[in-house]
């Protein structure tokens, strides 16, 4: 079962900030946060994870709070290209014999 | 980026034949490889997992002898669904990770391959 609670849907305008939250309430010590996200008819794409610290990299950011139990992506400025469903999974690093759970996702819109 | 390569990317084929799908690692060694299955408007469901050199474990609810996985070298695995019925018709996605890379634990995912059962 997927750790993670996100939200089925989210819109956002084209150029401005998108931030999809996430819960991850019983995510572990051991346990990073991880992002990906699907465009419609293509495999999984990874954006990005993280353990406690904010992270940020060339696709987006990671805002984790500071007790861990949720976090939040942004991506800075969304274009349509962003429309997809992004999937937040919880994971134990270097588990490379562990596959990913995937939940539901956010289904993002990014509107012209 | 490691690259995760499946084929094909769409085949439609009779009820009752087999079907192949491949998954290659192009540019690293993938001792764990994992099948996905999604259906229209869902989550990715994990079918299971292809380890080179053994058996696959399946995930409970998927039948070992309908899905054939062969994982015969460090960058090849194969699922073949055999007997295809319309409700195999789904998309099915690998992904991989370098068995020799450390850091992140990143898993890639192939491009997904539709099956359109008729």
């Amino acid at each position: 079962d997927a750790k993670t609670t996100q939200p089925p849907s989210m819109d956002c305008a084209e150029g401005r900030a998108a931030n999809l939250p996430c819960n991850h309430s019983t995510i572990s010590g051991n346990e990073y946060v991880y992002w990906y996200r699907q465009i419609h008819s293509q495999g999984p794409q990874y954006i990005i994870h993280g353990l406690k610290n904010n992270e940020t990299n060339e696709m987006a950011s990671l805002i984790i709070t500071e007790d861990r139990k949720s976090s939040t992506l942004i991506l800075p400025h969304a274009t349509l290209r962003d429309t997809a469903v992004y999937y937040c999974i919880v994971r134990v690093l270097n588990s490379g014999n562990t596959p990913l759970v995937f939940g539901k996702g956010t289904r993002l819109s990014v509107i012209a | 980026g490691a690259v995760v390569s499946q084929h094909p990317s769409w085949v439609i084929c009779k009820s009752g034949t087999s079907v192949k799908i491949e998954c290659r690692s192009l540019d690293f060694q993938a001792t764990t490889m994992f099948w996905y299955r999604q259906f229209p408007k869902q989550s990715l469901m994990l079918m299971a997992t292809s380890n080179e050199g053994s058996k696959a474990t399946y995930e409970q609810g998927v039948e070992k002898d309908k899905f054939l996985i062969n994982h015969a070298s460090l960058t090849l695995s194969t699922l073949t669904v055999t007997s295809a019925h319309p409700e195999d018709s789904s998309f099915y996605i690998c992904s991989a990770r370098d068995a020799l890379a450390g850091g992140t634990g990143e898993l890639f995912f192939g491009e997904g391959s539709r099956l359109t059962v008729l």
